[in-house]
Parts: structure tokens; sequence; C-alpha cells
């Protein structure tokens, strides 16, 4: 199987600041044939299903404000959030999609400092 | 506007058996390939299993913990996904999703395993 590990567990940003999250996987997520990281990034809010931010590793999904980012590729992943808002305050997965049994980190929970 | 409704959650004793439902409205159902995903009080994300679409085979795959206990199938044709969870025990107690991963997820449903 291939484990999602996140880093940090939790993080305090203050507001306006950049919040960054990583993700590292045990395998490889690119798939050779069409050059794509089949990794995602959601948020999830208390009382709600995660909401799709970042598709094949560094595509918005449509609507996401765009001080979400993603990047990396292979093993090494990143979420970006360039300048905090108090509506961003959530959990945070990344999950892999590569191969079954798909996988998810264990969550990074952003809070305001 | 994609939906994703799910129905069929609630208490069970452990033992028994559950069926949910995931019916899908504006999206191309018999094309997707269909996850069930569930999350316990508290805790992070776990994929239960997954089936392809028809034209890709039908085949399911499931998670070790669910394998031999839980069934996934779907029915085209009503554009609705099911669950089929029997021997549950108390570990089995999360809100279940339904998505065509990564992009579109139900509201989830709870179904509670305790005697």
């Amino acid at each position: 199987d291939i484990v999602m590990t996140q880093s940090p567990d939790s993080l305090a940003v203050s507001l306006g600041e950049r919040a960054t999250i990583n993700c590292k996987s045990s395998q490889n997520v690119l798939y050779s044939s069409n050059n794509e990281n089949y990794l995602a990034w959601y948020q999830q809010k208390p009382g709600q299903p995660p909401k799709l931010l970042i598709y094949w590793a560094s595509t918005r999904e449509s609507g996401v404000p765009d001080r979400f980012s993603g990047s990396g590729s292979g093993t090494d992943f990143t979420l970006t959030i360039s300048s905090l808002q108090a509506e961003d305050v959530a959990v945070y997965y990344c999950h892999q999609y590569y191969t079954t049994p798909y996988t998810f980190g264990q969550g990074t929970k952003l809070e305001i400092k | 506007e994609v939906q994703l409704v799910e129905s069929g959650g609630g208490l069970v004793k452990p033992g028994g058996s559950l069926r949910l439902s995931c019916a899908a409205s504006e999206f191309t159902f018999n094309k997707a390939w269909m996850s069930w995903v569930r999350q316990a009080p508290g805790k992070g994300l776990e994929w239960v299993g997954r089936i392809k679409s028809k034209t890709d085979g039908g085949t399911t795959d499931y998670a070790a913990p669910v394998k031999g206990r839980f069934t996934i199938s779907r029915d085209d044709s009503k554009n609705t996904l099911y669950l089929q969870m029997n021997s549950l025990k108390t570990e089995d107690t999360a809100i279940y999703y339904c998505s065509s991963l990564p992009r579109r997820w139900s509201q989830g449903t709870l179904v509670t395993v305790s005697s």
C-alpha cells in the first residue's frame, strides 16, 4: 500500500501569511504514460464533506481561490496557501489515486495564530 | 449542479447488515469509477472500495478491513451506487461518503454499529 505522510500534523499561521503543508508518498504516484501525478488535496471543515482543492498535484479545481496552489512530483508534494484567510481554517488532506488501495494522508489541522 | 445523494445510514447491531445507496444527478454516472470513503468520528479519511465503469470492466476493489464483508455494486439505469455492508463491527462506525474521486463527493451518511 502507498502510505501518505503529511507534515506538520497541525499548523498555526497569522492572517495574511503563507501556510505550507507537505505530503510524502511511500511510492511514486507519477504515471509515466500521461506524465500526471495522481495526487489531490482536500479541505475539510467540521460537519462537511471534503472539498477538492487541487488535482493532478497542481491543477486548481474550478472556483477555488488562486491563493491555493499545489506543487511537487513523484513522491514529494506541497500545498501552499499564499495569504491565509479566516475561512481557510480547516483540516487538509492529501490523497493518492494512483493505485488501489487509494490512500489519504493523516490530515493537517490549520489554525489562525 | 452535480449531486450525489446518499441514503440508508443508521444504527445497526454488531453482526448486522446495512445497505447504503448513492443517487447521482447531473453527472455522467455510467462512465464514472465510483468509490466509497469513510471517516470514523474525529478521525481521518479511509478509502473503502471502488467499482469501475461497466465499459472498463465493472470490477471492484476493497480495502483490507472490509474485504469479504462489504460489496459495492452499481445500477447505471438508475444512476445509483450501492454499498452492501455485512457482518458489521463497531469499528465500522463512521460517516460514509460516495465519491467519483477525486472530484465529486456526497454529503455523507452516518453508520453507527453498536449494541
